[in-house]
């Protein structure tokens, strides 16, 4: 258990509305990831931070925006859900407890059922 | 972004057989993970790799990284019916400074029939 929590769990939207999903952890994980899961695309990266306001842009960006003000929070917005936007959304962490000289081991919430009709 | 070559897209077997799936890319990664993911849920790491040619299990799972870091294999001896998920593969590789570009295969559909 890594100790993250995702919020909502599900929720459906308008078109045009804007939605904000909520990634709470509880272990100080340096490193915050959402990604998008879509049946065909598997799982793509949105957004990522790497400290308290530090975030980047992954490779399906447009449409989201996310904030990192607190380390236990990273929040994804959509500013205008579409309906190209309804999907699974996964928050992921790790942290430099986790990191090798090769690389950093992952771990992923729960998910987010969104909905946009 | 780049997609992993994974496969089989799907499995189904026998309860008690043996399991074999594997992801291919034409780049070198440093890292190999391993993921299950059951309906309705997150993807859970199974298994992570380090080093090329590495070897390593967790429980009957046995995962490797290919000696060339463009390829791994999972397998999974005996399967159960609690096998049954996605199991997707993920080579992750150094994308500037300490950041770490992750990239995922498609996933493997895994059924077992009890």
């Amino acid at each position: 258990d890594a100790g993250i929590t995702q919020s909502p769990r599900h929720k459906v939207t308008e078109t045009g509305t804007p939605v904000t999903l909520r990634c709470h952890q509880t272990e100080n994980h340096r490193y915050m990831y959402w990604y998008r899961q879509d049946p065909g695309h598997g799982l793509r990266l949105i957004h990522y931070s790497y400290g308290v306001k530090d975030t980047d842009k992954g490779e399906v960006s447009d449409g989201y925006s996310v904030s990192r003000s607190k380390t236990e929070d990273f929040l994804l917005t959509l500013e205008s859900a579409t309906s190209s936007q309804t999907s699974v959304y996964f928050c992921a962490i790790t942290s430099d407890s986790l990191f090798k000289p090769s690389g950093n081991t992952i771990y992923f919430g729960e998910g987010s059922w969104l909905t946009v009709v | 972004g780049q997609q992993l070559n994974q496969s089989p897209q799907s499995m189904f077997i026998q309860e008690g057989e043996d399991v074999s799936m594997n992801c291919t890319s034409s780049s070198i990664f440093n890292t190999w993970l391993w993921y299950k993911q059951d309906p309705g849920e997150g993807p859970v790491l199974l298994i992570a790799l380090y080093k090329a040619g590495e070897l390593t299990s967790n429980g009957r799972l046995t995962a490797q990284f290919g000696i060339t870091r463009k390829d791994s294999f999972l397998n999974i001896s005996a399967s159960i019916p609690s096998d049954v998920g996605i199991y997707f593969c993920a080579g992750q590789r150094k994308s500037g400074g300490s950041n770490y570009k992750l990239t995922f295969g498609k996933g493997t559909l895994l059924t077992v029939n009890p």
